[in-house]
């Protein structure tokens, strides 16, 4: 069974475009976490999905929005990227308060 | 919100020796505490879990402890080895979200 996948593993913006970052959850799994982690540092919540709907989100500006898809997979999208917005994006995913398991990871850049 | 605890921040053991790290919640009515395991430029792994219905559980050299009273929760890695060195997060399942402590980062010296 495939594990939480995440798209891409890289990516490179610059400041001011828009960042899209992809999340395809373990089947059977109906809630998505995105969390953000700066180098070497924690783990700190952005936003939680769970069938379709968003559930709650951390303390982030409106800029960082999202969705989850009727299959529930979801999307990150973060516009007018800034120079603090590189960091390593991962997704979790997990069925009803069961164990959560995270994805590889996308790691953003802004020059 | 709810708000998660976690000391140290850092730790350093001898090879062998025993690890504890502590947690502590706000919200009494969490009920599922899990703890990852990240390693340098991985993904963090589930390692053990706890439920509020249980007080101890233990896996092989790893067991995690739960004082509901008292609102902490605390991970024990006994026999450290060199791979045990990575940075331990707890977790609170509150209200079905997770909400993670800052991290300890664990260094093994052999």
């Amino acid at each position: 069974e495939a594990g939480v996948t995440q798209s891409p593993t890289h990516l490179i913006k610059t400041r001011g475009q828009q960042a899209t970052l992809r999340c395809s959850p373990i089947s059977g799994h109906t809630s998505v976490y995105w969390y953000q982690q700066a180098l070497g540092l924690g783990l700190q919540f952005l936003l939680w999905y769970d069938e379709g709907e968003e559930r709650n989100r951390g303390n982030f500006p409106p800029r960082f929005s999202g969705r989850q898809f009727p299959n529930y997979s979801s999307e990150l999208n973060v516009n007018a990227l800034e120079l603090e917005d590189s960091a390593l994006y991962l997704c979790a995913s997990n069925f009803r308060g069961t164990e959560a398991f995270f994805g590889q990871g996308t790691r953003l850049t802004v020059v | 919100g709810e708000n998660v605890e976690q000391h140290p921040s850092t730790l350093s053991v001898q090879e062998g020796d025993s690890a504890v790290i502590k947690c502590t919640y706000s919200d009494s009515a969490s009920n599922y505490f899990p703890w990852y395991k990240q390693e340098l430029g991985k993904r963090p792994q589930l390692i053990i879990d706890i439920r509020s219905n249980v007080g101890e559980k233990k896996d092989q050299r790893i067991a995690v402890t739960l004082n509901k009273t008292a609102k902490h929760f605390s991970l024990h890695i006994t026999e450290t080895q060199p791979e045990d060195s990575a940075v331990y997060f707890c977790a609170d399942n509150y209200g079905q979200n997770f909400v993670f402590g800052p991290g300890t980062r664990l260094s093994v010296l052999p």
